[in-house]
C-alpha cells in the first residue's frame, strides 16, 4: 500500500541552527501539506500546495519557514533560524484532489526538539 | 475566525462502555473529515460526512453530520482496547482546508 514518506523521522537541534524536513507524497497526489502539531493539540496546517503552487501558507511564519514543492512532487519544510517554540510534530500529508473533499493520507512525521 | 469545539477533551471508559465525541461550530460547514490517531502514530482518515443529516456506520463506530451542518459526533459501540487514541474531527468551512479541531483522547480501562 502506498504511504507517504518523511525524513528525518527525529531531529534535535539547538536554537538559531536551520533544520529541514522531506516528504514524498504518495505518487499522483496533486495536493500536498505540512502541519505543526504541538503535544496534546491537533494538526495545525503551515502551507498546502496544488501540484507545485502554494494555495495557503496563512499560518507560515514566513520570517522563519520556506516550503517548496519544486516539481510538484516531494517537497521540503526549512525552518531557520529554529526557536525554542518550534519544538512540535511537523507531519506532511497527502490528497488526490482539493483539501477539505479528499481523504488526507500522513506521513509517519518528524519529531523536532530545539534545545 | 473560523473554529471549531471538540468535546470531551478526555474521556476516560470501561472496555465494553460506549463513547461520544463531539464536534461542534458556530458556522455552517460544507463537509466534515473524522481522524483518528493512535498514541504515537499519525491521524488516519477514518470517514467523510457532506449531507444534511447524514448518518454512516463502520462496524461500532456510528457517524453524524447534524441537520444545520454546523455540528457532527462520533459514536464508538461496546469499545475495545484498539479503540483507544485520539479522536479529531476535521470540518472544512468551504475554504477547501481542513481545520482539525483539538481532539478527544479516548483511553480504555480493561
Amino acid at each position: 500500500e502506498a504511504e507517504v514518506a518523511q525524513s528525518p523521522r527525529y531531529k534535535i537541534t539547538e536554537k538559531s541552527q536551520a533544520v529541514a524536513f522531506w516528504c514524498d507524497p504518495i505518487s499522483g497526489h496533486a495536493t500536498l501539506y505540512w502541519y505543526r502539531q504541538i503535544l496534546g493539540q491537533g494538526p495545525e496546517l503551515l502551507v498546502q500546495f496544488q501540484d507545485e503552487s502554494v494555495v495557503d501558507d496563512s499560518q507560515l511564519p514566513k520570517d522563519r519557514f520556506s516550503a517548496e514543492r519544486l516539481k510538484g512532487v516531494d517537497s521540503t519544510l526549512k525552518i531557520q533560524p529554529a526557536e525554542l517554540g518550534d519544538s512540535a510534530m511537523y507531519l506532511c500529508a497527502s490528497s488526490l484532489g482539493l483539501a477539505g473533499l479528499d481523504e488526507q493520507f500522513f506521513g509517519p512525521g518528524t519529531r523536532l526538539t530545539v534545545l | 475566525g473560523q473554529q471549531v469545539m471538540q468535546i470531551p477533551q478526555y474521556q476516560h471508559v470501561q472496555e465494553g462502555e460506549d463513547f461520544t465525541t463531539y464536534c461542534n461550530s458556530s458556522t455552517t460547514l460544507s463537509n466534515i473529515q473524522w481522524y483518528k490517531q493512535r498514541p504515537g502514530g499519525h491521524p488516519v482518515f477514518l470517514i467523510q460526512l457532506v449531507k444534511s443529516g447524514e448518518v454512516k456506520k463502520q462496524k461500532r463506530l456510528t457517524f453524524q453530520f447534524g441537520e444545520a451542518k454546523k455540528n457532527s459526533s462520533l459514536h464508538i459501540t461496546a469499545t475495545q482496547t484498539t479503540d483507544v487514541g485520539t479522536y479529531f474531527c476535521a470540518p472544512n468551512f468551504g475554504n477547501e482546508k481542513l481545520t482539525f479541531g483539538t481532539g478527544t483522547r479516548l483511553t480504555i480501562i480493561p
